[in-house]
């Protein structure tokens, strides 16, 4: 079955460290898509890409960064200039980036400070 | 004045019951609206999405819109405890480009 896997499930950083959530789809799709959850928000845009090797911040880029090496993957690193990066990651895609359709969400990554 | 906005509830309604979820967004640029169920601790999933004006039914489940008012709501009928979740609500806005924006979600607990 298509779809999205995110890895971990759940992850712990130390203060000063960087750390990689990772987000694999096989839907084909183009675009794909990083969100933060925090409680009693909405979802926010991270960065988002629509092609291999192109990607575009979103409105909450500071402190995290991405890659788009293959059109299956885009991996996000939450590094140490983010502040308070303790919340629920949500990786989505869609077929193109203009495609007006509902998103395909993975099942996310909770990410906590220790 | 946030872009999408929703009641935080919980609302609360009887097993059996409709549930009514309202949601008004401010941009009136706004093309496509969709409705995501999420359950505590998992991710979205979508259920449904509107882009005329009217109702468009899907089961159990009728979203509406008005686009002269800038609301869309969803009516969840013959509630189920398994519907208890949170109810995001999300536009996609062409002003200014392609936007998704994501209300803050309304928490629905169906009493048994």
């Amino acid at each position: 079955d298509g779809g999205i896997t995110q890895s971990p499930k759940y992850l712990f950083r130390k203060e000063g460290q960087n750390v990689t959530l990772s987000c694999e789809q096989n839907l084909n799709h183009d675009a794909m898509y990083w969100y933060r959850q925090d409680p009693g928000q909405g979802l926010r845009l991270i960065y988002y890409s629509q092609i291999v090797n192109d990607f575009q911040k979103g409105d909450i880029a500071e402190g995290y960064s991405v890659s788009r090496e293959k059109k299956e993957s885009f991996p996000l690193t939450v590094t140490s200039a983010q502040k308070n990066p303790t919340a629920f990651y949500l990786c989505a895609s869609l077929p193109r980036r203009e495609a007006n359709y509902g998103y395909t969400f993975g099942s996310g990554t909770r990410l906590t400070v220790v | 004045q946030k872009e999408v906005e929703q009641n935080s509830g919980p609302l609360s309604v009887p097993e059996g019951a409709i549930a009514s979820l309202n949601c008004t967004y401010s941009d009136r640029g706004s093309q496509s609206f969709f409705w995501y169920r999420q359950y505590s601790g998992k991710s979205p999933e979508l259920i449904m999405f509107i882009y005329s004006n009217g109702d468009k039914e899907d089961g159990r489940f009728t979203a509406q819109l008005n686009k002269a008012s800038q609301y869309v709501s969803l009516l969840i009928r013959d509630s189920q405890p398994s519907d208890s979740a949170t109810y995001l609500c999300a536009v996609i806005s062409y002003t200014g480009g392609f936007k998704t924006i994501f209300g803050a979600g309304t928490r629905l607990f169906v009493k048994a």
